[in-house]
């Protein structure tokens, strides 16, 4: 199956700065990705969904600006947590579809550990 | 609104004894439902898509089956390595977006030798 890539597998970082997390499809060209957050013993909750070459469209809550979303190429998604604080600590996880994005399966990365102190 | 709900929450089984796990779901015209697995930590596995009443999938000791309103996944003599949390979800449509799935909150198995 298609394998996707996500890095770092775990972040610890201070309340007030930023960190990028990345998500690269290794096998194919996704022109669609998109970023999934979880908290502990709950489902995986959509953030945005990511298009190459456009703008990323957010999930009703989730902040625009607070979530920087870049899908600079076919293979590759980043997603930028800015002036982190606690609160947002969970679990990143992105996923990647293989084609035009209808009926295809999505492929997840492994996931992200954002531990803000 | 689109929901899933999984049921149980959580499942303990002894190895080999079957059982079987629901997602019951509500969707506005079901494009596909998904199941996948997630150990801990880790990102989810796909397991199957399911597209219309009536199908079923297998593969190795696990059986996904699909009605109108719900899904089963049924575990045929599990084995200690089938513990796993088991993801259910659904695939609605972002416009011209792209789709998007829907989870549930999981099943969490747990067998035990």
């Amino acid at each position: 199956g298609a394998v996707v890539s996500q890095h770092p597998s775990r972040v610890i970082c201070k309340s007030g700065t930023s960190v990028k997390i990345e998500c690269r499809s290794l096998d194919f060209q996704a022109t669609t990705m998109f970023w999934y957050r979880q908290f502990p013993k709950q489902s995986l909750m959509l953030m945005a969904t990511s298009n190459e070459g456009s703008k990323a469209t957010y999930e009703q809550g989730v902040e625009k600006d607070k979530f920087l979303i870049n899908h600079a190429s076919l293979t590759l998604s980043t997603l930028t947590v800015t002036s982190a604080h606690p609160e947002d600590s969970s679990f990143y996880i992105c996923s990647a579809v293989d084609g035009d994005g209808s009926y295809n399966e999505q492929f997840f990365g492994p996931g992200t550990r954002l531990t803000v102190l | 609104e689109d929901q899933v709900t999984q049921s149980p929450e959580a499942l303990r089984l002894q190895e080999g004894e079957s059982s079987s796990l629901n997602c019951s779901y509500t969707v506005s015209g079901l494009r596909g439902l998904f199941w996948y697995r997630q150990d801990p930590g880790k990102g989810p596995e796909f397991l199957f898509t399911l597209y219309s009443a009536g199908e079923e999938k297998e593969k190795e000791r696990l059986k996904a089956t699909l009605t109108k309103k719900e899904s089963f996944l049924h575990i045929t003599a599990p084995k200690p390595e089938d513990s796993a949390t088991y993801l259910c979800a659904v695939q609605a449509w972002l416009n011209q977006a792209g789709t998007a799935l829907i989870f549930g909150k999981g099943t969490t198995l747990s067998v035990s030798s």
